[in-house]
């Protein structure tokens, strides 16, 4: 089975600043990384697919990169509403993993 | 408009069975790829199955064995029948489609039913 890493656990950040996530893979998983979004009390939301595709109607300020085993996910300038969870999934091979989440929380 | 509603969750006991249901509309659950997701604070987001539109299917060594994923085409739901429950598939239990023009992720997700295993 793939493990997912993703760092920080907690990113502290005001409204405006840039997040830059986090998301490593155990092995190789090309270009098979998908990140979502999940609000308390929601479904996660699909941001990135393909590691750097975005999801119909996400915004530009969302974008996605990264092959093989590291992977980033970067919000150029947070809105409130993107204090959030944000997980990466990989699905190049089953069982497809999520990973621990990152949590970016209003500093 | 695409929606998916899941519905069949609850409390059951330890051995238990439950069979969850997950309603779609707006697109048909024969021709794309339809998943089981579950989540828990501690072990976060779990890929539980998936049923191919071919019919094949795939499950986690979790729930291997124990768990039967499957669709209805003429009432557009999908079913995860889940059988021997233990304590630890207490979860939120998600399905989501992967479309299958453009796959790569889960681009629409239900509300998500609790299912609580326990005595």
């Amino acid at each position: 089975e793939i493990v997912l890493t993703q760092s920080p656990a907690t990113l502290s950040l005001s409204p405006g600043e840039r997040a830059t996530l986090s998301c490593r893979a155990s092995q190789n998983v090309s270009i098979d990384v998908a990140w979502y979004q999940q609000k308390p009390g929601q479904a996660p939301r699909l941001l990135i697919y393909e590691a750097s595709k975005r999801a119909t109607g996400i915004p530009a300020r969302f974008s996605g990169s990264g092959s093989g085993t590291d992977f980033t996910l970067t919000i150029s300038s947070l809105e409130p509403e993107d204090f959030a969870i944000y997980h990466c999934q990989q699905r190049f091979s089953w069982p497809g993993t999520f990973g621990q989440g990152t949590k970016v929380e209003i500093k | 408009e695409v929606a998916l509603v899941e519905s069949g969750g609850g409390l059951v006991q330890p051995g238990g069975s439950l069979r969850l249901s997950c309603a779609a509309s707006g697109f048909s659950v024969s021709t794309t790829y339809m998943n089981w997701v579950r989540q828990t604070p501690g072990k976060g987001l779990e890929w539980v199955s998936v049923l191919y539109t071919g019919g094949r299917t795939y499950y986690a060594d979790s729930v291997k064995g124990r768990f039967i994923i499957s669709r209805d085409n003429s009432k557009n739901t999908l079913y995860l029948q889940m059988n021997s429950l233990r304590a630890e598939d207490t979860a939120i239990y998600y399905c989501a489609r992967e479309d299958v023009i453009v796959p790569g992720g889960f681009d629409y997700w239900g509300q998500g039913i609790q299912v609580t295993v326990s005595s």
